[in-house]
């Protein structure tokens, strides 16, 4: 079946600590996005990517970065200029006018 | 910019019908979608409007007038299930969604 994963599920940071999240996807989709959700917060866009080799900041970029080598693939890495990291964090895609498909989401701590 | 409106908590009982509303501004207007997220899950897309008018879905229903800015979720013969977050999303440029801050609903037996 396709879908996205995201991995790992739970992930743990220690303070100055720099950590990847892993986004897959095998629908073949163009478009791929990162969304960031606090508790009982919306979903807000980090960084997404119409095509390979190609993505633009969203609304709270600063403290992140990603990469978009393959289609099927956009890793975020949180950096330790990212202050305040943990959250849920939601990776998606598109084939293009609508209907986003979601990962699972990667739940992250700071410890 | 774009900014969403929706109310942040509705309650019904079950078998119920609940409406929820959401009012956007945006500066380029490609079609509001709705998705619902439970508990600790990823969302999952429910309906899109592009156009003015009702889209029907099963018990679910989504309304959209351009003029107003202003769409609305149907939901009908509520159950237990569909206690859950739902989100109102506005498609901007580069097909990139912006979410509202979600209204949780709660279904009561």
């Amino acid at each position: 079946d396709g879908g996205i994963t995201q991995s790992p599920k739970y992930l743990f940071r220690k303070e100055g600590q720099n950590v990847t999240l892993s986004c897959e996807q095998n629908l073949n989709h163009d478009a791929m996005y990162w969304y960031r959700q606090d508790p009982g917060q919306g979903l807000r866009l980090i960084y997404y990517s119409q095509i390979v080799n190609d993505f633009q900041k969203g609304d709270i970029a600063e403290g992140y970065s990603v990469s978009r080598e393959k289609k099927e693939s956009f890793p975020l890495t949180v950096t330790s200029a990212q202050k305040n990291p943990t959250a849920f964090y939601l990776c998606a895609s598109t084939p293009g006018r609508y209907g986003y498909t979601f990962g699972s989401g990667t739940r992250l701590t700071v410890v | 910019g774009q900014s969403l409106e929706q109310p942040s908590e509705v309650t019904a009982v079950e078998g119920a019908i609940v409406q929820i509303n959401c009012t956007y501004q945006t500066s380029g207007f490609y079609g509001l979608s709705w998705y619902q997220q439970h508990d600790g899950g990823a969302p999952t897309f429910l309906s899109y409007n592009a156009l003015d008018g009702l889209e029907e879905t099963g018990r679910f229903s989504s309304f959209l007038s351009r003029s107003d800015s202003y769409g609305y979720l149907l939901l009908q013969e509520l159950q237990m299930k569909d206690s859950a977050s739902y989100f109102c999303a506005v498609r901007g440029p580069g097909g990139k969604l912006i979410f509202g801050q979600g209204t949780e609903l709660s279904v009561k037996p």
